[in-house]
């Protein structure tokens, strides 16, 4: 009964590969995002998704590709992995409120996924 | 360029006495701040949020203060208990910000028995 799942929980991979984490939530929400927790513990919007379109997409390199096949799933492709990449990326969902802002701005977050690059 | 900053990373207080929280902003156009409580190895939880139209909100031992003109928030837990040791985020959004919600670094709280 997991609201917001991440897989993989742990990846460690070399320098230069292609790697995909996925999230899926069962909240019935219809926004969903990526974060980035780095080295220095902040936690950074990447990307953010409304009813599978895209609404946020922070200065990220374009190695990052988000995708949305349907409201409940958000993944997060990444190619040609740089050590920089390593963090803890945390998947999000909430829900818009009827008056088009979020229903009090609650996110409701993944477990986190630990990406290391070698 | 930090818009939500946590000072303390870290702060240990005695359990049954008052935890106090600080965040400061810069950005004004900020309306809507919220706190984040994460465990290890767990995504952030929600705890508790204030609208920029007030300057106090409760939730049982949890309270959060907002002073707009200084660009600072608190959040109050009291009494301290054990199960309150965590990383608390202080975060922010803005009106017609895509809610985007902009965090601070985060300070690590320990209660000791």
């Amino acid at each position: 009964d997991t609201a917001v799942s991440q897989t993989p929980k742990y990846l460690v991979t070399q320098m230069g590969n292609d790697k995909s984490i996925k999230c899926e939530q069962n909240l019935g929400h219809d926004t969903m995002y990526w974060y980035k927790q780095d080295s220095k513990k902040f936690l950074k919007i990447m990307f953010s998704y409304n009813n599978k379109e895209l609404i946020i997409n922070e200065t990220v390199p374009n190695r990052f590709s988000p995708k949305s096949p349907d409201k409940a799933h958000l993944n997060l492709h990444i190619n040609s992995l740089e050590l920089g990449d390593s963090a803890v990326y945390f998947c999000a969902s909430s829900q818009w409120g009827a008056s088009g802002r979020l229903a009090y701005n609650e996110q409701f977050f993944g477990p986190g996924t630990r990406l290391t690059v070698l | 360029d930090q818009q939500v900053k946590q000072n303390s990373p870290s702060l240990s207080v005695q359990e049954g006495r008052i935890s106090i929280l600080n965040c400061d902003y810069t950005n004004s156009m900020f309306d809507y701040f919220l706190w984040y409580k994460k465990y290890p190895a767990e995504g952030p939880t929600f705890l508790i949020s204030i609208s920029s139209i007030k300057d106090k909100n409760e939730d049982g031992r949890f309270t959060v203060f907002l002073n707009k003109s200084a660009k600072h928030l608190s959040l109050h837990i009291v009494p301290s208990q054990p199960g309150d040791s965590a990383v608390y985020f202080c975060a922010a959004s803005e009106e017609g910000g895509a809610q985007k919600l902009v965090f601070g670094q985060g300070t690590r709280l320990t209660i000791n028995p």
